[in-house]
């Protein structure tokens, strides 16, 4: 079973910033959270990763709370293309099998 | 550097019939994962293979499903005797090691 839990589902306007929670209570030092979106008809793909500081890079903002328990996918410009399941993940090593959950459908207004 | 490859895109089969699906992964990864999705419904994870040896395949149904990875060529899913509940999208992804895994388009299988 998944380890995360997120909303099912979140809106927000184009152009604006968009944040997306995730609950990993259970998580040990060394596990890290992934971050994965599925457009609709595609494969999953990779968006961000973390362990225990903040990461940034082009896609998005990944903000980790201090005791790691929970976390934050920032994308700072929503666009429709963003539009899609947004997949929260807690693995145990980093080539570990991937245990996705229901994710939280993210619908764009226009 | 060409991504995952899949193929078939899609594939049709009857019951009972055998189908194969085969996935490239990326030039210079040695890891395989194999997932499927049922339709509206999130992706679980079936198997995960390194150069001819499967390491994990907890997600793998017990019978009529296997897969390899063999020394030279792609990866292949063999379901035997498909069933309709078989028809779904599978998602191959590769890695290099301990990075993050990268996604194929996916094959979808209807089965008559």
């Amino acid at each position: 079973d998944a380890k995360t839990t997120q909303p099912n589902s979140m809106e927000s306007n184009e152009e604006e910033p968009v944040h997306l929670p995730c609950n990993h209570s259970t998580i040990s030092g060394t596990d890290y959270i992934h971050w994965y979106r599925q457009l609709p008809s595609q494969g999953p793909e990779y968006v961000i990763h973390g362990l225990t500081s903040n990461v940034n890079n082009r896609m998005a903002s990944l903000a980790i709370a201090e005791d790691r328990k929970s976390s934050t996918l920032i994308l700072h410009r929503a666009t429709l293309r963003d539009a899609a399941v947004y997949y929260c993940i807690q693995t145990m090593n980093r080539d570990d099998k991937i245990i996705f959950g229901k994710g939280t459908r993210l619908h764009i207004l226009p | 550097n060409a991504g995952v490859m899949q193929n078939p895109r899609h594939l049709v089969r009857r019951r009972g019939q055998e189908a194969r699906l085969r996935c490239s992964p990326m030039k210079g990864h040695s890891h395989v994962y194999w997932y499927r999705q049922l339709p509206e419904e999130g992706l679980k994870f079936m198997v995960y293979l390194q150069k001819e040896n499967i390491i994990d395949e907890s997600g793998m149904p017990k019978e009529r499903f296997s897969a390899e990875f063999p020394k030279e060529g792609p990866s292949i899913l063999r379901i035997q005797q498909v069933v309709r509940g078989d028809s779904a999208a599978y998602f191959c992804a590769s890695s290099w090691g301990y990075n993050e895994q990268f996604f194929g388009p996916g094959t979808r299988l209807t089965v008559l």
